[in-house]
């Protein structure tokens, strides 16, 4: 089975400034897709970048871009240039058949 | 941009009732989930659906729990005699394929309070 580890609760930046959250994943796969969604306080589901497994090149979508590890099984998002929107949980998710979610990270953007 | 509906956006029920969850996957989707989120935990996986059936389900989609897509275009989640601990969010999501590549599109969801 896969499993999908996040092992930040919560984080906080400061608006314009960088910030990783981290996330880890087992699978026996080869082929398999990795997402990260967005979860405001609206409770909706919204999708913020995907991987391909197959790909080499990390994923980029303006100012969210991923560090896909396939051999150490991470995938990391990075948020630039942090904005109050940003404020949300984010998972982590996996997706070779079905889509399993990480436990998800709080992210506070402070002003 | 297609999206997926769900209906009703926040549900009240007593325990032991029966409730209807409704969701409208996009048009030229083929395949159906729904998941479940307690408040403040994480998203958990209870069923997917293809070709009128149930392809997997997880150990929380229990007798309770059916799903339904009676008229070609809605897909309802049923659960039979509701529990306090089945309060949650839930969520429908559709995609056009049934593995990678294809992401899901999920719903905005329905928040379930069972009193």
């Amino acid at each position: 089975a896969q499993t999908v580890t996040q092992s930040q609760p919560e984080m906080s930046v400061q608006e314009a400034e960088t910030v990783t959250l981290s996330c880890t994943y087992d699978t026996s796969e080869n082929n398999y897709y990795l997402f990260w969604y967005k979860q405001p306080p609206s409770r909706q589901m919204i999708l913020v970048i995907r991987q391909e497994a197959y790909k080499q090149q990390n994923a980029t979508e303006n100012r969210f871009s991923v560090n896909f590890q396939k051999a150490a099984k991470s995938f990391s998002l990075k948020i630039s240039d942090s904005q109050l929107g940003d404020t949300a949980m984010y998972f982590c998710a996996f997706r070779n058949n079905d889509m399993r979610f990480g436990a998800g990270t709080r992210l506070t953007v402070k002003p | 941009e297609p999206e997926v509906t769900q209906t009703p956006s926040h549900q009240v029920t007593q325990m032991g009732q029966e409730v209807i969850l409704r969701c409208v996957p996009i048009s030229n989707h083929l395949y159906f989930y729904w998941y479940r989120q307690i408040l403040g935990q994480k998203v958990e996986f209870l069923v997917s659906f293809y070709n009128n059936e149930i392809s997997e389900k997880s150990e929380i989609f229990d007798d309770q729990f059916s799903v339904e897509r009676p008229d070609g275009s809605n897909f309802t989640l049923k659960i039979r005699s509701t529990k306090l601990e089945d309060s949650a969010m839930y969520f429908c999501a559709s995609s056009e394929g049934g593995t990678v590549p294809y992401g899901y599109t999920f719903g905005s969801g329905t928040r379930l309070t069972v009193v």
